[in-house]
């Protein structure tokens, strides 16, 4: 099956720097969302972003599909962000069956 | 609308019991998906639905696991007889067609 890889496994941050998240995919994909797990468990998307580049606030993601992986910057990194990040994605032919990677966890500390 | 639901939120329970866990997905959405989390494992997908119809049902461990989605709107994750081994957060999710997929809060099972 596909595997999900993503880099690096653990983060620590001072608060208001500046972070890059990889997730590598080694298969042709439909479809990538990118998740947040804050320290209650909570999962939030962030993305959905099979391709190109989006935006929110302070966070951005860009997927380049054809070289199989996709980024996400964290800027001016905040407290709360801290938790557990995942990259998933949907196998071509597959539909909307999310494959999640291992996960990045950001400790940011003030 | 207020999201995917889950209950219980935390589920104790005795080896050999049976355990239901249940699940409301966000209306309108016809997808729906149960996964289970562990440290060892990570996110692991169960079983999936598609209009109330199972569709991937190749990550549910054994026999002792099996899923329900009578309507739209309810799917239950029964494991019977339950192990220490389940000891898991199990998160339902739903889509809709485009796929952007929510989660409810998960229910924390701890199996004695």
């Amino acid at each position: 099956g596909i595997q999900v890889e993503q880099s690096p496994p653990d983060l620590i941050l001072q608060e208001g720097a500046n972070s890059t998240l990889r997730c590598n995919f080694s298969d042709s994909v439909n479809n990538l969302q990118w998740f947040h797990q804050n320290p209650w468990g909570q999962l939030i998307n962030l993305f959905y972003i099979p391709s190109g580049t989006k935006q929110n606030g302070r966070l951005s993601a860009t997927t380049v599909a054809t070289e199989r992986y996709s980024l996400l910057y964290i800027s001016s990194s905040q407290t709360t962000d801290s938790g557990v990040y995942f990259c998933a994605v949907v196998v071509r032919g597959a539909t909307n069956k999310l494959i999640f990677g291992t996960g990045t966890l950001l400790a940011v500390q003030p | 609308d207020a999201g995917v639901i889950q209950s219980p939120r935390h589920e104790v329970t005795e080896m050999g019991q049976e355990v239901t866990l249940r699940c409301k997905p966000i209306s309108g959405h016809d997808y729906l998906f149960w996964y289970r989390q562990t440290m060892m494992r990570g996110l692991e997908l169960l079983i999936y639905f598609n209009n109330n119809v199972p569709i991937d049902d190749s990550g549910m461990p054994e026999d002792r696991f099996s899923a329900k989605m009578p309507n739209a709107s309810f799917s239950t994750l029964k494991i019977q007889p339950s192990e220490p081994r389940d000891s898991a957060v199990y998160f339902c999710a739903s889509s809709g067609r485009v796929g952007k997929l929510f989660f409810g809060s998960g229910t924390q099972l701890s199996v004695l």
